[in-house]
């Protein structure tokens, strides 16, 4: 069955600093990739999504992320973070053969402050 | 387009009593999802519905949750009888058949069992 580690609950970064939230996933078939956020008192939404093709997706509000096949991770990144990018994100994962189910990780808050 | 309609948003209830609560998917959305947010964890995937036949329900606690999807459109999630640990936020989600993980959140239904 597939599944998702987020190793870091909380990663606090300054304004304007670079950040990198960690997901990696386990699976013996191919697989469907996906970081969502949550930001406060708000609903669950897609933020970018991996299906095939190049390895790098960009995703809303300039954040992208890398799928890595040998180290099965799909770490999310932002060159530069503003105060309303704080919020909880959440790795998710489903197979890609027929009808699978959604998995999500842990997550991981991320604190921006001034 | 209207988004994924959950209610009620809140429900507050004694233990050992009974709740259920509504979803309406997006429209064409063939993929139904039910999960279940402890405070500060990640969302557990209670049921998965792909028109009314379900993908998975492996960590539905059967004893005491119960979800039907009748003619593959709106579905209900019930408890009874509910117990304190049920307290939680329960999200409802929705996404095509042809877009696997792509999930559209509905606002959640917050359960608090006293």
């Amino acid at each position: 069955a597939q599944s998702v580690t987020q190793l870091d609950s909380q990663v606090p970064v300054f304004e304007e600093a670079p950040v990198e939230l960690r997901c990696n996933y386990s699976s013996s078939v191919s697989v469907y990739l996906f970081w969502y956020v949550q930001y406060p008192n708000q609903g669950l939404q897609l933020l970018l999504k991996y299906l095939s093709g190049s390895t790098l997706v960009k995703g809303i509000n300039g954040f992208e992320a890398e799928f890595n096949k040998s180290q099965t991770s799909f770490h999310l990144r932002k060159p530069s973070v503003h105060i309303s990018d704080t919020a909880e994100y959440f790795c998710a994962v489903t197979l890609n053969t027929g009808f699978q189910k959604l998995v999500f990780g842990t997550g991981t808050r991320l604190l921006v402050s001034p | 387009e209207a988004g994924v309609a959950q209610s009620p948003r809140y429900k507050i209830i004694e233990k050992r009593q009974s709740v259920a609560f509504w979803c309406n998917p997006i429209s064409g959305h063939a993929t139904l999802y039910w999960y279940q947010q402890i405070l500060g964890q990640g969302p557990k995937l209670l049921i998965q519905f792909q028109n009314n036949g379900v993908v998975d329900d492996s960590q539905l606690p059967k004893d005491r949750f119960s979800a039907e999807r009748l003619k593959g459109v709106d579905s209900t999630l019930k408890i009874q009888p509910a117990k304190l640990e049920d307290s939680a936020v329960y999200l409802c989600a929705s996404s095509l058949e042809a877009a696997p993980g792509e999930a559209f959140f509905g606002q959640g239904t917050r359960l608090t069992v006293v």
